[in-house]
């Protein structure tokens, strides 16, 4: 089957405790990246991954960093989580190329940091 | 950065009625769009997409409406179902980023 997970689903954590979080897709796909949502805001883009070894900043990039070391993986690093980073996350894939596609996303990440 | 906005937050309708939900976004150069449907507890899942040299596109049930002169994007569900109450979102997509609107509530009455 298809698709893209995440883990862990849920985490509690404290402020300044480093955490990763992990994405993994089966579909073959270049591009991967992730999301918050928070309530009024949508989704925004944190960093994306265009394909291995290639990742760019989003909309809200500060605080998290990212790699892309092989290709069914994209994982979200927050070396110091502040509460400000308590959110919804969401991971993301697509194919790149000519022919534009669209994402296929996780089943969300809720974090909450104390 | 850039702005996809919607006009409504809730929408309710009658069950067995069309529903529409409008998006705004800023960008003219954006060539992708995407609609997503979002049930509680759950991840975004594609609707219907539409590229920029299209103005509609009509899928199961729905359709997509580019209005590109005025920068507006529509999705319309034919006969509304209770299965589709969920938030609902626009996207675009500029220079490899997406950038979504805040979402707007469909609430379907029985």
């Amino acid at each position: 089957e298809a698709q893209v997970t995440q883990n862990p689903r849920y985490l509690i954590t404290v402020t300044g405790k480093k955490l990763t979080v992990t994405c993994s897709q089966n579909m073959n796909h270049e591009y991967m990246s992730w999301y918050r949502q928070d309530p009024g805001l949508g989704l925004r883009q944190i960093y994306y991954s265009m394909n291995v070894e290639v990742t760019d900043k989003g909309d809200v990039p500060e605080g998290y960093k990212v790699s892309r070391k092989e290709k069914r993986n994209f994982p979200l690093i927050l070396e110091s989580p502040s509460p400000n980073q308590t959110s919804l996350y969401f991971c993301a894939s697509r194919r790149s190329g000519p022919r534009t596609d669209t994402q296929y996303f996780g089943p969300g990440t809720r974090l909450t940091v104390l | 950065g850039e702005s996809v906005g919607l006009h409504l937050p809730t929408l309710s309708v009658q069950e067995g009625d069309n529903s529409i939900i409008n998006c705004a976004y800023s960008n003219s150069a954006s060539d992708y769009f995407i609609w997503y449907k979002q049930e509680s507890g759950k991840g975004p899942q594609f609707i219907i997409d539409i590229r920029s040299n299209m103005d509609k596109r009509q899928g199961q049930r729905v359709t997509v409406l580019l209005n590109k002169t005025v920068k507006h994007l529509s999705l319309q569900i034919a006969a509304t179902q209770p299965g589709d109450s969920a938030v609902y979102f626009c996207a675009e997509l500029h220079f490899n980023k997406f950038y979504f609107g805040s979402g707007t509530k469909l609430n379907v009455k029985p």
